[in-house]
């Protein structure tokens, strides 16, 4: 079993649709949650940074993390075509600890 | 100027030859990463380093060779690889190893 796994997707979205992207993992010891943003040929751009259980807001992007369920969600309001990217999410035991990433996940948010 | 630059951003090398990955961060970082992303899979992580020692080697083959001559730059020297070690290698730095990890644009490399 994978210890963060990410539907691959590709999701596609028209614009303004508030867009819900997940992930789950197995190990409970994890305590840092992060998610990042991958443009084609480009290098992963950290957007959230999350300790522990509870939400997180910045702008359209909102990150929460339920550590009962073992499942992190990124929600982007009023979604651009701009926001067409991998959104990779990254989990961590303590800081400065190995990051574990999911595969990632594909989104288009179509004009 | 880009926080961490990586040069080539492209590289297509015979599995015989011997090249050079160069990754410079010019964030005032002390850690420094390197990565693995492979189509369809999660980024792997390759090495880490912290003021310029070595503190973390993911089990990599040691056809994969990593140099870190200062805090700023970060090689990564390939010699006799596979044809499976194509992929998008990535540089990443951090404050400290306990910071967030900011990354570069990556070097496509595909072997023949």
């Amino acid at each position: 079993q994978k210890e963060v796994e990410q539907d691959p997707g590709p999701l596609s979205v028209p614009e303004g649709a508030i867009v819900s992207l997940n992930c789950t993992y197995s190990n409970s010891a994890f305590q840092y949650f992060m998610w990042y943003r991958q443009y084609s040929r480009k290098g992963p751009e950290l957007l959230m940074y999350t300790y522990s259980s509870g939400n997180k807001e910045d702008g359209r992007f909102t990150a929460q993390v339920d550590k009962s369920s073992k499942y992190i969600s990124l929600f982007i309001r009023d979604s651009q075509p701009s926001d067409s990217a991998t959104y990779l999410c990254a989990s961590q035991y303590n800081q400065g600890g190995k990051l574990i990433f999911g595969q990632g996940t594909e989104l288009s948010v179509k004009p | 100027e880009t926080g961490v630059t990586q040069t080539p951003r492209h590289l297509v090398m015979g599995m015989t030859n011997k090249k050079s990955l160069k990754c410079e961060q010019h964030l005032g970082h002390n850690a420094m990463y390197w990565y693995k992303q492979s189509a369809k899979k999660p980024l792997e992580l390759m090495f880490v380093y912290n003021f310029k020692e070595q503190t973390e080697n993911n089990s990599v083959p040691s056809r994969f060779s990593p140099e870190c001559p200062n805090s700023s730059h970060l090689f990564l020297h390939l010699h006799t690889l596979q044809p499976e070690d194509s992929a998008l290698y990535l540089c990443a730095s951090s404050q400290g190893l306990d910071q967030p990890q900011h990354f570069g644009d990556g070097t496509r490399l595909s072997i023949l």
